[in-house]
């Protein structure tokens, strides 16, 4: 069975701090990691779809790494703001599989 | 404007009945998927779409059954059969340029 897996569970942080989280997958067959960010009482919302070794995306503060080769990628939040708060999901999936998710990392910012 | 409608958001469910979650989408992509998440676990994938008159079994589709009679519609059945389905169900569609898009999620409780 395929594994996603996601450090730490959950992270409280102060307003201003950075932070970053990791989205570890296996790296065989792969196809595509996917960044979302759910908010409570909301649908998951899209931040990156990546499916290049090496590749680098960025959302305003928001950025992410992948690396294919060794299995992981990182989601980078610099400056966090209160409004950064929810909890974010990593996915991937081979070709012509569906979406297999970690558990998410709940992020908290404080004012 | 084009998305994912599920509903109902709330619905509860006496021991031994069928209750069936809708999940609608105008966003004319032929993929579509059923998650379901229980606390402290990430989604898991129950049943799949890849095009009309066509679904496969996910990881945990013991105890719920779906159709897909039209390409808008992929109505997920929880059975009597489903031992444990207090849960929170989220419908997807795959396409465009960020892969997944989400439905707002239907909460199921047994009573």
């Amino acid at each position: 069975i395929l594994n996603v897996e996601q450090s730490p569970q959950s992270l409280h942080v102060q307003e201003g701090d950075s932070t970053n989280f990791t989205c570890s997958f296996p790296s065989s067959n792969f196809y595509a990691l996917h960044w979302y960010r759910w908010e409570t009482a909301k649908s998951p919302e899209a931040l990156f779809v990546m499916t290049l070794n090496g590749d680098e995306k960025k959302k305003g503060r928001i950025s992410a790494t992948l690396n294919t080769k060794e299995g992981y990628s990182y989601l980078y939040i610099k400056g966090s703001q209160p409004e950064d708060s929810a909890t974010y999901l990593c996915a991937f999936n081979q070709a012509g599989t569906a979406l297999i998710f970690g558990k998410g990392t709940t992020l908290s910012v404080s004012s | 404007d084009g998305g994912i409608t599920q509903s109902p958001k709330y619905l509860f469910r006496k021991e031994g009945q069928n209750v069936t979650l809708s999940c609608e989408q105008n966003l004319n992509h032929d993929a579509m998927y059923w998650y379901r998440q229980d606390p402290g676990q990430g989604l898991r994938l129950i049943y799949y779409s890849q095009i009309v008159n066509d679904f496969q079994k996910g990881d945990i589709a013991e105890g719920y059954s779906v159709s897909r009679e039209k390409k808008e519609s992929f109505p997920l059945t929880v059975t009597s059969a489903q031992k444990n389905p207090t849960a929170f169900y989220l419908c997807a569609v795959r396409g465009g340029s960020y892969g997944y898009t989400f439905g707002s999620g239907t909460r199921l409780t047994v009573v």
